[in-house]
């Protein structure tokens, strides 16, 4: 079945530094990648549709300058987090899909902390 | 814009216990409704899903049946386990986006 890889799978920075998430669809080319952030005992929030080629399209209230998304191939997208802060501690999944139709596959999540 | 509500939790139940997770949705058209679960430690995988009014997504003794006239996905399962023992996310996909419900506990006990 379809595979999505999300690195790493845990991280602790420093406030002040930046952090670069992975998201690769492993035997699938994804044409669209999804990025969400899920609050404790929250549900997830989208972030973020990512398309490859093109800008990716921000939620409201998602800062795009803070959260750098990058869609730069049909097999990776990434997350980039500019100039952490504790409060952008949370849990960040990726998901992808080939359409919509085919349905979508997830990573395994990212537990960021900010020290 | 399209939105899903979901049974809150957490749910506590005695291994064997019927199971019904609630949730509804709101969206335009005609969405593909899932279920998702998360155990502990663990991604997101889904569950099962349905594609149109009417359809019954079934998986690991789960069920769900797509109910356009109700705009309801309950999640049912006869018996459950310990192993069920997880975090379940009813979600609809429209035009793409995934929307996700809040997230129902589940702990069962042996």
């Amino acid at each position: 079945g379809a595979v999505v890889s999300q690195h790493p799978s845990r991280v602790i920075c420093k406030s002040g530094t930046s952090v670069k998430i992975e998201c690769r669809s492993l035997d699938f080319q994804a044409t669209t990648m999804f990025w969400y952030r899920q609050f404790p005992k929250q549900s997830l929030m989208l972030m973020a549709t990512s398309n490859e080629g093109s800008k990716a399209t921000y939620e409201q209230g998602v800062e795009k300058d803070k959260f750098l998304i990058n869609h730069a191939s049909l097999t990776l997208s990434t997350l980039t987090v500019t100039s952490a802060h504790p409060e952008d501690s949370s849990f960040y999944i990726c998901s992808a899909t080939l359409s919509g139709d085919y349905g979508y596959t997830f990573g395994s999540g990212t537990r960021l902390t900010v020290v | 814009g399209d939105s899903v509500t979901q049974m809150e939790g957490p749910v506590t139940l005695s291994e064997e216990a019927f199971l019904t997770i609630n949730c509804t949705y709101t969206a335009t058209g005609y969405p593909s409704l899932f279920w998702y679960v998360q155990y502990p430690g663990e991604g997101l995988q889904l569950l099962l899903k349905a594609t149109k009014a009417d359809d019954k997504g079934s998986n690991k003794g789960f069920e769900a049946t797509y109910r356009k006239e109700t705009t309801s996905f309950h999640l049912e399962k006869g018996s459950v386990q310990v192993s069920d023992s997880a975090v379940y996310f009813c979600a609809l996909t429209n035009n793409n986006d995934m929307r996700f419900g809040a997230g129902t506990r589940l702990t069962v006990k042996p």
